[in-house]
């Protein structure tokens, strides 16, 4: 059974601090990991997805890593507005079906 | 990126009635489209897969008599909760696929039963 484990479950850092969120998953056959963002009462936005260890991405203040046991999302110099929940989730197999893990809670304090 | 639109955003109803929820793609067609239940400050859980043209395909444990799903066209799918009660009451998030793994979300339906 595929599991996607996050950490930490919450995270609460001051405007400018550096830090990195931790995504690690166990599957069979990894076909992509994706990262999203989702605000309180809102649906997922989409930020990255993975295909392959040593893969990174990188959007403005983000960026994503990803190894054979985990990912990272890298956040530089986070802003009050990076405030929201972090949601990894992972593909694998022949299917289109995603796993989600629980999410890290950003919240980022000017 | 591509929108994904799901209507209505909330609704509220008695114990024993049925909603249905709407699901579309805007600027693409969606050949399969994805629906989730999400439980407060809880991740994200998967009920079915929808294709196009075809059945979905329901989770285990989910029940699909009670969760209709139906997929006419390449740009919408339905939800339908019949009969619904207070446990049936929770977020409701639909995704589409756009090839060839990408998942884009809707913005979600606040279901409240009373």
């Amino acid at each position: 059974e595929d599991q996607v484990t996050q950490s930490p479950e919450a995270l609460r850092l001051q405007e400018g601090e550096s830090s990195s969120l931790n995504c690690s998953y166990t599957v069979s056959g990894l076909r992509g990991l994706f990262w999203y963002r989702q605000d309180p009462g809102k649906g997922p936005e989409f930020l990255f997805t993975l295909y392959s260890a040593g893969e990174e991405k990188e959007k403005e203040r983000l960026k994503a890593t990803l190894t054979k046991k985990e990912s990272f999302l890298h956040i530089t110099a986070p802003k009050p507005e990076d405030s929201a929940t972090y949601l990894c989730a992972v593909q694998a197999g022949s299917g289109s079906r995603l796993t989600f893990g629980e999410g890290t809670q950003l919240t980022v304090n000017p | 990126g591509a929108v994904v639109s799901q209507h209505p955003s909330r609704v509220i109803c008695k114990s024993g009635t049925s909603v249905k929820i709407e699901c579309r793609s805007l600027d693409f067609q969606a050949t399969t489209m994805f629906w989730y239940r999400q439980f407060p400050k809880k991740s994200l859980m998967l009920m079915a897969t929808s294709n196009e043209g075809s059945k979905a395909t329901y989770e285990q444990g989910v029940e699909k008599d009670k969760f209709l799903i139906n997929h006419a066209s390449l740009t919408l799918s339905t939800l339908t909760v019949t009969s619904a009660h207070p446990e049936d009451s929770s977020f409701y998030i639909c995704s589409a696929r756009v090839p060839p793994d990408t998942q884009y979300f809707g913005p979600g339906t606040r279901l409240t039963v009373l």
